[in-house]
């Protein structure tokens, strides 16, 4: 049973440049989460999306970030005209009906804006 | 006041002794814990949770919960090397099936675990 499966891995974009996170939860997991942990700081929850629908999206920026939860597909963070700023480790979590509350956590994916 | 507090250590143990680890939370509605065990440049891994006063064992590992106090702990008995990682406390407002994944993390402490 494959984890949380997150890519790229490593993201290098310019300042200006759009980047986009994806994300493929467990096998049998409905709920999906985006969380952005930066430097000096702890693990930040940014938004929880089910299958097309966001359910909680009080941790994003309210502008050049969105995210979305196809039917067909992973979840795909977006963050627009990308600023220094943004650099962070992203991680997507996922959880399984019975127990939502219980976050399983992929590899992360380290944007780095130049 | 941060939401949930923990002290950033470094915290230091000799290998086989017991690691005390600590966390504070203001949230009174807060009903489920959780501590994740993160090494240097990889992702979170959930080592324990736990949602009722008192303790609760796993293996090496034991976390305690007092919600008068609002204090959540994790004991790491006969401490390693290999346990040497940043160690994160998170809460949840819900409990179980009636909530989901919205966890608020501490900063997390660092535990060096020396040979």
């Amino acid at each position: 049973n494959a984890g949380v499966m997150q890519n790229p891995r490593h993201l290098v974009r310019r300042r200006g440049q759009e980047a986009r996170l994806r994300c493929s939860p467990m096998k049998g997991h409905s709920h999906v989460y985006w969380y952005r942990q930066l430097p000096e700081e702890g693990l930040k929850f940014m938004v929880y999306l089910q299958k097309e629908n966001i359910i909680d999206e009080s941790g994003m920026p309210k502008e050049r970030f969105s995210a979305e939860f196809p039917k067909e597909g992973p979840s795909i963070l977006r963050i627009q005209q990308v600023v220094r700023g943004d650099s962070a480790a992203y991680f997507c979590a996922s959880s399984p009906p019975v127990r939502p509350d219980e976050a399983f956590f992929g590899q992360g994916t380290r944007l780095t804006v130049v | 006041q941060k939401e949930v507090e923990q002290n950033s250590g470094p915290l230091s143990v000799p290998e086989g002794a017991i690691a005390s680890l600590n966390c504070t939370y203001s949230d009174r509605g807060s009903q489920s814990f959780f501590w994740y065990r993160q090494y240097s440049g990889k992702s979170p891994e959930l080592i324990m949770f736990i949602y009722s006063n008192g303790d609760k064992e796993d293996g090496r590992f034991t976390a305690q919960l007092n919600k008068a106090s609002q204090y959540v702990s994790l004991l790491i008995r006969d401490s390693q090397p290999s346990d040497s990682a940043t160690y994160l406390c998170a809460v949840n407002r819900g409990a179980g099936g009636t909530s989901y994944g919205k966890l608020t993390f501490g900063q997390g402490t660092i535990l060096t675990v020396h040979p």
